[in-house]
């Protein structure tokens, strides 16, 4: 199994770009979600999602869309990225509801 | 709402000596209990989870936490430090009715040979 994986790496966008972190897991989850990592700010969640057709907002949803057409694939849409945004983003999915979470690498995005 | 604090933002012990991260919780309900670390440049890492049962959980790399329900505490501990203990360490709380999780801001732990 790969576990979580992510694409990019690392990513470079101007202010006002789109772009799709992608997120994919070979694991049948059915729980994923997408953090953002700031430093002294922890992990906070973006939006999260229970199952495939299903998406919720976590604690930092604006400027950034999701879907999850199917249980492997979680991406995660910047709309018009701004400077805020940099940060380092952290896709992680779970079994079940209780369950320990397994999180991707991370991909490093600088909004200019 | 739940909530995590890991008052705490560096640790810092010499090789050998225990070692204690500190991490308190808000919840309504049962809490479900989660420590990750973080290695450098990496993304995070299960160390152990309390659920239900002993309040001592034993996990991963020697670590062990404590769960004190009446002080709303998850503490880490260790009782030998290794200077690859040193990471970037996260205390979550799960909200199950949700399938969601909250992370504490981190615990920097140094350890000096």
């Amino acid at each position: 199994n790969a576990g979580v994986t992510q694409t990019p790496k690392f990513q470079v966008l101007k202010t006002g770009q789109s772009m799709t972190l992608q997120c994919a897991q070979d694991m049948n989850h059915e729980y994923m979600s997408w953090y953002r990592q700031d430093p002294g700010m922890g992990l906070r969640l973006i939006h999260y999602s229970v199952g495939a057709g299903i998406t919720d907002q976590g604690e930092v949803p604006n400027g950034y869309n999701v879907s999850r057409s199917t249980t492997e694939d979680f991406p995660l849409r910047l709309l018009s990225a701004a400077p805020s945004q940099t940060s380092v983003y952290f896709c992680a999915s779970s079994r079940e509801r209780a369950d320990t979470q397994y999180f991707g690498p991370g991909t490093r995005l600088t909004v200019l | 709402a739940q909530s995590v604090a890991q008052p705490e933002d560096q640790v810092n012990v010499a090789e050998g000596n225990p070692l204690t991260v500190k991490c308190t919780y808000s919840v309504s309900g049962n809490p479900y209990l989660f420590w990750y670390v973080q290695y450098p440049n990496r993304g995070l890492q299960f160390l152990l989870k309390y659920i239900t049962g002993d309040n001592l959980v034993k996990g991963s790399y020697g670590f062990e936490a404590e769960f004190n329900k009446s002080q709303t505490s998850f503490h880490l501990k260790k009782p030998s430090a290794l200077v690859s203990d040193s990471a970037l360490y996260f205390c979550a709380v799960r909200d199950i009715s949700a399938g969601k999780s909250t992370f504490g801001d981190g615990t920097t732990l140094t350890v000096k040979p």
